[in-house]
């Protein structure tokens, strides 16, 4: 099977632009989540989504969103780029279902974003 | 979820078996152990899980205390390779929000 792709791998915006990011999932994973990695927060979790619906958002602002279409592609959108928003993103997929059950995430490479 | 405290660095010799300890005092009945390391940029790998008993898999293997308060983490052999930031996570057995802490960073030197 072929793992978690993220486009694009890098990407260079300047303050106040916007940004999407697109996550496609392992083929039959319906949960995909999304984190934020920099050097002073760390491995923070923004949103997960399954079976096109928001399940769990982490402590973001509204600038954040995200969304997942029926074939479980997602993509996440950052509005109003600030500078603090460079970052490492990251999308995982996963095959637990809803009902829970213990199961691994598997994690795509990320985009390097840089805002400037 | 549950806090995990970890050591935040060691040193193993190649070769050698590299154990890493977690903490997870207030650990629930419900949730499980996981591990995970990340090798710098990349992102995490998946290592192993447990919720009560002992696991073993390809990668390493799982100690998990009987009273659930903490557990080890044992790469058997170490390699160079091995070298990475490993995350002790603790998490429910619904939904998928991994909260990650700042993990242990490994140096395998040869």
């Amino acid at each position: 099977k072929a793992g978690v792709t993220q486009t694009p791998r890098y990407l260079i915006k300047t303050r106040g632009q916007q940004v999407t990011l697109s996550c496609s999932p392992i083929s039959g994973h319906r949960s995909v989540s999304w984190y934020q990695q920099t050097p002073g927060q760390g491995l923070q979790f923004l949103f997960e989504y399954f079976s096109e619906t928001q399940r769990n958002k982490g402590n973001f602002p509204g600038r954040f969103s995200g969304r997942q279409f029926s074939n479980s592609r997602s993509e996440m959108n950052v509005s109003t780029l600030e500078l603090g928003d460079s970052a490492l993103y990251l999308c995982a997929s996963s095959d637990r279902s809803a009902s829970g059950g213990a199961g691994e995430q598997y994690f795509g490479p990320g985009t390097r974003l840089t805002v400037t | 979820d549950a806090k995990t405290t970890q050591p935040p660095s060691m040193d193993c010799a190649e070769g050698r078996a590299a154990n890493l300890p977690c903490n997870h005092s207030t650990i629930s009945g419900n949730e499980y152990v996981y591990w995970y390391r990340q090798i710098h940029s990349q992102g995490p790998q998946y290592i192993i899980h447990g919720l009560k008993n002992n696991e073993t898999n390809e990668m390493a293997s799982l100690i998990i205390t009987e009273d659930r308060k903490s557990s080890t983490l044992i790469l058997p052999h170490a390699t160079l390779r091995d070298t990475a930031v490993y995350y002790c996570i603790v998490r429910v057995s619904y939904g998928n929000k991994l909260v990650f802490g700042a993990g242990t960073i490994l140096r395998v030197k040869s």
